[in-house]
């Protein structure tokens, strides 16, 4: 049970240039989210799928898409780098009752990107 | 949307003393608010959280209490060790989605 995974652990873009974080869970969640994480800032909310086939825009969605493959995945693409995307990305699980009722979000490893 | 203010954003308690971190919230319908630990280089872990439908709870040496009224919260962390310098982050949940306070980076001074 390897949780939520995440790849790769570290990429270095060229501004204008477009990359895809993957993101996994084995732990059979309905809820998946994306977060970024700044310096003083902590994390901010990019993008968040509440159930297969579903996405939403969170608190700073500006410059990413996402795309909620299966139950299992949820990917962030960035189609256009740029140097204020450099960052340290999160994909989180959690059980996702629907009612509205928050469930323990589990974490990624995590993904640093560097946009020179 | 949601607002959480968590201070303060730098902690330094002496070894086996207690640790305080207090965040507010702005959301009057926010309904969970976790505790997140994160290590250098690591991935945020879940420490603590509570419901709103509880005033206080507590796990070893590490509790957390809500004040609905005044819509705030704080982590509460006695004996303290080595091993709990890292920072901590506060978060309040409305319809499933968690808005994360700043940090404290706790250090703990043997």
């Amino acid at each position: 049970n390897a949780g939520v995974t995440q790849t790769p652990k570290f990429q270095v873009l060229k501004t204008g240039q477009s990359m895809t974080l993957q993101c996994a869970q084995d732990m059979n969640h309905n809820s998946m989210y994306w977060y970024r994480q700044d310096p003083g800032m902590g994390l901010r909310l990019i993008y968040y799928s509440a159930s297969e086939g579903t996405t939403d825009k969170g608190e700073v969605p500006n410059g990413y898409n996402v795309s909620r493959l299966n139950k299992r995945e949820f990917s962030l693409r960035l189609e256009s780098a740029a140097p204020s995307q450099t960052s340290v990305y999160f994909c989180a699980s959690s059980e996702g009752s629907g009612s509205g009722n928050q469930e323990t979000q589990y974490f990624g490893p995590g993904t640093r990107l560097l946009v020179l | 949307g949601e607002n959480v203010e968590q201070h303060p954003s730098t902690l330094s308690v002496q070894e086996g003393d207690s640790a305080v971190i207090k965040c507010t919230y702005s959301d009057s319908a926010s309904n969970y608010f976790p505790w997140y630990k994160q290590e250098l280089g690591k991935r945020p872990q879940l420490i603590i959280d509570i419901r709103s439908n509880v005033g206080e709870k507590k796990d070893q040496r590490i509790a957390v209490t809500l004040n609905k009224t005044a819509k705030h919260f704080s982590l509460h962390i006695t004996e303290t060790q080595p091993e709990d310098s890292a920072v901590y982050f506060c978060a309040a949940s409305v319809y499933e989605k968690l808005t994360f306070g700043t940090g404290t980076r706790l250090t703990i001074i043997p």
